[in-house]
């Protein structure tokens, strides 16, 4: 089991801006990732967050727009960078424990840009 | 990447009925998992049925999987107000897992 922190919880930002979403899991963890969900639609993955190394970007996401770090095991940070009223979505991360094979996810955070 | 599609889209129902969602899949996998999501929150696993197995229970929920037809189903039973929500199925045949898009389920009191 894992309980996974995310802030900030939601957010409403300005046009050009950046936001760094935190995540911090409280148990051992193998791997974390980031999803972005938009209204009402399935969640799409970001990248894989590497401890120590670059991220793993899926298709159409990019390290410019989406750094990621994960600087130990149990915690990552997403950043959305230079905002655009199409990054409005609610991005959650997620987290695999050691032996495991179920996602334990944050709580997600929801963020409007204006 | 293979992905689960469930069905219906939405579903509405009166407390105490049941509730059915079915997913389907296009590859082979090693197991099958179902997640619920509220109100646009983070998701939380309800159950995984691995791929030799033909039916799962916990609780109110009930699993089955069909690898012929490469398709699964949620049954909620004696449905509560409380089980107002998203359901997606996710699948793994490598990690990480992929999402359908989820049936959206809307118990009536």
């Amino acid at each position: 089991s894992a309980v996974i922190s995310q802030k900030p919880s939601r957010d409403i930002c300005q046009r050009g801006t950046s936001l760094t979403i935190q995540c911090q899991v409280d148990s051992q963890v193998t791997m974390m990732f980031w999803y972005r969900q938009q209204p009402g639609q399935s969640l799409t993955l970001i990248a894989t967050a590497n401890q120590g190394s670059e991220a793993t970007y899926e298709s159409g996401f990019v390290i410019d727009k989406f750094p990621i770090s994960r600087p130990n095991l149990t915690f990552s940070t997403l950043t959305v960078s230079n905002m655009s009223p199409e990054d409005s979505s609610i991005y959650l991360c997620s987290a695999l424990v050691v032996s495991g094979e179920k996602l334990f996810f944050g709580s997600g955070t929801q963020l409007s840009v204006l | 990447s293979q992905q689960g599609e469930e069905d219906p889209q939405a579903l509405s129902i009166q407390e105490g009925e049941n509730a059915t969602m079915n997913c389907s899949y296009k590859t082979s996998i090693n197991n099958l998992q179902w997640y619920r999501q509220n109100s646009g929150r983070g998701l939380v696993h309800l159950i995984l049925i691995r791929s030799n197995e033909r039916e799962k229970h916990s609780g109110r929920l009930r699993v089955t999987l069909d690898t012929s037809k490469k398709s699964s189903s949620l049954l909620i039973t004696a449905s509560r107000a409380a089980d107002t929500a998203s359901y997606f199925c996710a699948t793994d045949q490598n990690t990480p897992l992929v999402f359908g898009k989820g049936t959206r389920l809307s118990v009536i009191a």
